[in-house]
């Protein structure tokens, strides 16, 4: 089952903050986050494990709730580079964790304008 | 560059054709995928190798075929097609522990 990922969209200025969220059902192992720019392929950002600590990337962080079953990424002072879909994904259902079985969310289209 | 190759970027054919994806990897990784993504869809697993063995097989049609010689190169071959396989077909490498994956550039293909 895929983790839900809110908002669809958001459009920012830049130096403006946003905060993305990936939900699952079921529990969570762990947390994959991408970023895929248009026309070009899937980046990863970072991994957050169960248990682990909260991660950053340049200016990108998340944090990962074991209880809520939610991850969380956080943008703050956002820049032009920012813009792109991230997703999410999380170990597929059965696959015991694995974490080269990934179910991904179905993006958040994150604009930012000058 | 992301060490992840895949060729061709582009790919028309017909539903009659047979024509095949290839990937390629010099990362030293043991793992590779190919991943389907199609408009306002998420990222879809299709196939895993792990130690050039399918560990993965997403219920994927078997008009679809993979098949990974070694652990550095990934192929997808493709025989009678439908119009909604129509998409974008990512291939990506990584180890087998809690890293990150490489994708590549991706083959956009379109079934016509």
């Amino acid at each position: 089952q895929q983790p839900v990922q809110s908002p669809q969209a958001v459009i920012l200025r830049e130096g403006e903050d946003a905060v993305i969220n990936c939900s699952s059902s079921k529990a969570l192992y762990s947390v994959h986050w991408y970023r895929q720019k248009h026309g070009e392929a899937p980046v990863f950002l970072m991994i957050l494990l169960k248990g682990g600590e909260q991660m950053r990337h340049e200016k990108i962080s998340a944090s990962f709730n074991e209880k809520k079953q939610q991850s969380s990424l956080y943008l703050t002072a956002s820049q032009l580079s920012y813009s792109g879909t991230y997703f999410c994904g999380t170990p597929k259902e059965g696959s015991g964790g694995s974490n080269y079985k990934l179910t991904f969310g179905k993006g958040t289209l994150l604009t930012v304008n000058p | 560059e992301t060490g992840v190759t895949q060729t061709p970027r582009h790919l028309v054919m017909g539903m009659t054709n047979k024509k095949s994806l290839k990937c390629e990897q010099h990362l030293g990784h043991n793992a590779m995928y190919w991943y389907k993504q199609s408009a306002k869809k998420p990222l879809e697993l299709m196939f895993v190798y792990s130690l050039e063995e399918r560990v993965e097989n997403n219920s994927v049609p078997s008009r679809f075929s993979p098949e990974c010689p070694n652990s550095s190169h990934l192929f997808l071959h493709l025989h009678t097609l439908q119009p909604e396989d129509s998409a974008l077909y990512l291939c990506a490498s990584s180890s087998m522990q809690n890293t990150e994956a490489f994708f590549g550039q991706g083959t956009r293909l379109t079934v016509v």
